[in-house]
């Protein structure tokens, strides 16, 4: 009875290589989050899609950033030629009908990107 | 701009001590929930608050969700070293299409 998993747990880039974090969701859930969180910090929204479409995207930088979730496989989020900035840990949650008072989001363990 | 703030934001407190924090915001939430992250893990969802005035508790820990739903507060009773951890509230948008978190309180029990 899996989880939410990601992988890899932890990522080195060196500046202006391209990072692609992986999130296979819970059994059953066709909503996943991709959360971006700094030390100390709280959880910052990225992106929220359904299977092959992108329902909220507003969390996104502009440029570099972009997700997917395709029909088969696991939600990446790829981030483009990486800076330093983007050193933080990525979490994917996962849902199962992504609406309602009581929705329950499952969170993965993390991708922690290290830029250097 | 931080749509909820906790506080405090760091906790320290002995085995046995009764604590409170707090999850507040200017804006009116669907729902809230309140989270507790271990380091290098994801958060794990502690319950849910929906309706204005609610309380609902769990075993030491007892959750309120403001009257007008801009609020919320997490109370633990005798407070045990299993309890160490990020607590982080999040509350629903109208169309739930994202939850907005907090920046976390770190609470460290001492044995």
């Amino acid at each position: 009875n899996a989880g939410v998993m990601q992988n890899p747990r932890h990522l080195v880039r060196r500046r202006g290589q391209e990072a692609r974090l992986r999130c296979s969701p819970m059994k059953g859930h066709s909503h996943v989050y991709w959360y971006r969180q700094l030390p100390e910090e709280g959880l910052k929204f990225m992106v929220y899609l359904q299977k092959e479409n992108i329902i909220d995207e507003s969390g996104m930088p502009k440029e570099r950033f972009s997700a997917e979730f395709p029909k088969e496989g696991p939600s990446i989020l790829r981030i483009q030629q990486v800076v330093r900035g983007d050193s933080a840990a990525y979490f994917c949650a996962s849902s199962r009908t992504g609406t309602g008072f009581n929705e329950k989001l499952f969170f993965g363990s993390g991708t922690q990107l290290s830029v250097l | 701009t931080q749509l909820l703030e906790q506080s405090p934001q760091f906790l320290s407190i002995q085995e046995g001590e009764n604590l409170t924090v707090y999850c507040n915001s200017s804006s009116v939430f669907s729902s809230l929930q309140w989270y507790r992250q271990e380091p290098g893990e994801g958060p794990v969802l502690l319950v849910t608050v929906v309706t204005g005035g609610e309380v609902k508790k769990l075993k030491r820990l007892t959750f309120q969700f403001g009257d007008a739903r801009k609020d919320s507060s997490l109370h633990i009773t005798a407070a045990q070293p299993g309890d160490t951890g990020l607590y982080l509230c999040a509350g629903a948008s109208r169309n739930f299409n994202k939850f907005y978190f907090g920046s976390g309180t770190k609470l460290n029990v001492k044995p």
